[in-house]
């Protein structure tokens, strides 16, 4: 059962183009978390985010938390070569056990 | 980079052979996980760890068991393995549950 929708599945951009990428369910996550991962490599974590309505931006990425805790956003200004990517969103359904429920993942690559 | 290490990187195995792949760690972490990846299904959970000999099953835990016996090791076995277990295994580790940090992954191929 897939309870964590990620949109869209594959994006293709010019660089210097903004993305949003989204992430959705009906469940409430104590917190939601956002990975990178490169091909032949495991995911790298970026952000994990806590709160209802928690905005956190790590440079370029803005990440929200939606404010039931049902939903997050991950949002790119001015892609770059070097974003390109597989993204995954994963939330944790069981109070900071750390059991993760993940997104099919958003493939992204930025052209230069 | 947290440091945990997967064992064997890549594996081709014969159909109902059994197979153990190890996780290990260097950050002395209570949290331990074992997730699999398929195209179009993501990271699935098989099986955690939440302290040295307490663990409990995942998602797709079927076909799979697990032990750890010191808190740096993390072993997941494949009791007979299938060609529906041909997948890219991660091992990750959490403190607290508050983000994990995963291996570089084992590719086991049964044929």
């Amino acid at each position: 059962t897939q309870l964590l929708e990620q949109s869209p599945q594959f994006l293709s951009i010019q660089e210097g183009e903004n993305l949003t990428v989204y992430c959705n369910s009906s469940s409430v996550f104590s917190s939601l978390q956002w990975y990178r991962q490169e091909p032949g490599e495991g995911p790298v974590l970026l952000v994990t985010v806590v709160t209802g309505g928690e905005v956190k931006k790590l440079k370029r990425l803005t990440f929200q938390f939606g404010d039931a805790r049902k939903d997050s956003s991950l949002h790119i200004t001015a892609a770059q070569p070097g974003d390109t990517g597989l993204y995954l969103c994963a939330g944790d359904l069981s109070s900071n056990t750390g059991k993760l429920i993940f997104g099919q993942g958003t493939t992204l690559q930025v052209k230069p | 980079d947290a440091g945990i290490t997967q064992s064997p990187r890549h594996k081709v195995t014969e159909t109902g052979t059994p197979v153990t792949l190890r996780c290990h760690q260097t950050e002395n972490h209570r949290y331990m996980y074992w997730y699999r990846q398929d195209p179009g299904h993501g990271l699935r959970l098989i099986h955690y760890s939440y302290g040295v000999k307490d663990t409990d099953k995942g998602e797709v835990s079927d076909g799979y068991s697990v032990s750890r016996s010191k808190t740096e090791d993390f072993l997941l076995t494949l009791e007979s393995a299938t060609s529906s277990q041909t997948s890219v295994y991660f091992c990750a580790i959490s403190e607290r549950g508050l983000g994990a940090f995963f291996g570089q992954g084992t590719r086991l191929t049964v044929v």
